[in-house]
């Protein structure tokens, strides 16, 4: 069973829209979750993490978190084409740092 | 802040050789980094948890012999791919957790390594 899961994709959104990526976790014990972006032929870079139920918002993007439903979510308001990317969903399980990642989600937004 | 550099970004080396990757973080302490190896359309593989001053953990089916692992300081460890094969080709990816955090890892650029 993997322990991050992520609908690979692509998902496609019209410039302007919103994106919404959604990822699942099978170890309840996770504490911290994170997105990260990755474009084709580079290293992923961290967007945003959580660690509590609810919803936080940087800029255009909001994650959001249900510890009980153990669903992680990340929304992209206004997508820009250069938001076109993986995205990939980690979690910690609780206590350790090891960082287990999804598939990533496929992102393309069209001008 | 929390940049992490990897050296080399691209190798290309003989089958049989062998092939060392510098990971380094430029401006902060590092107790703990992680090295992944990403295959194309496929998600991050961690292969191994690298802390200053002692041994390795390698993720179950990495073996440990051929994937060396150093991690000599607080700003520096290194992987060495021993006698590489074409298999071994691959997108080697490594972390760094600052010090005193556990909760989120910085990444460095990425090293492309081709085994002819």
């Amino acid at each position: 069973q993997k322990e991050v899961e992520q609908n690979s994709g692509p998902l496609s959104v019209p410039e302007g829209a919103i994106a919404s990526l959604n990822c699942t976790y099978s170890d309840r014990g996770s504490q911290s979750f994170f997105w990260y972006r990755q474009y084709s032929g580079k290293s992923p870079e961290l967007i945003m993490f959580i660690y509590s139920n609810g919803d936080k918002e940087d800029g255009r993007f909001t994650a959001q978190l249900n510890k009980a439903s153990q669903y992680v979510s990340l929304l992209i308001r206004d997508s820009q084409p250069s938001d076109s990317a993986t995205y990939l969903c980690a979690a910690v399980p609780g206590g350790y740092q090891k960082v287990t990642f999804g598939i990533g989600t496929k992102l393309q937004v069209i001008p | 802040g929390a940049v992490v550099s990897q050296h080399p970004s691209w190798v290309i080396c003989k089958s049989g050789t062998s092939v060392k990757i510098e990971c380094r973080s430029l401006d902060f302490q590092a107790t703990t980094m992680f090295w992944y190896r990403q295959f194309p359309k496929q998600s991050l593989m961690l292969m191994a948890t690298s802390n200053e001053g002692s041994k390795a953990t390698y993720e179950q089916g990495v073996e440990k012999d051929k994937f060396l692992i150093n991690h000599a300081s607080l700003t520096l460890s290194t992987l060495t791919v021993t006698s590489a094969h074409p298999e071994d080709s691959s997108f080697y990816i490594c972390s760094a957790t600052p010090q005193g955090r556990t909760d989120t890892q910085y990444f460095g650029p990425g090293t492309r390594l081709t085994v002819l």
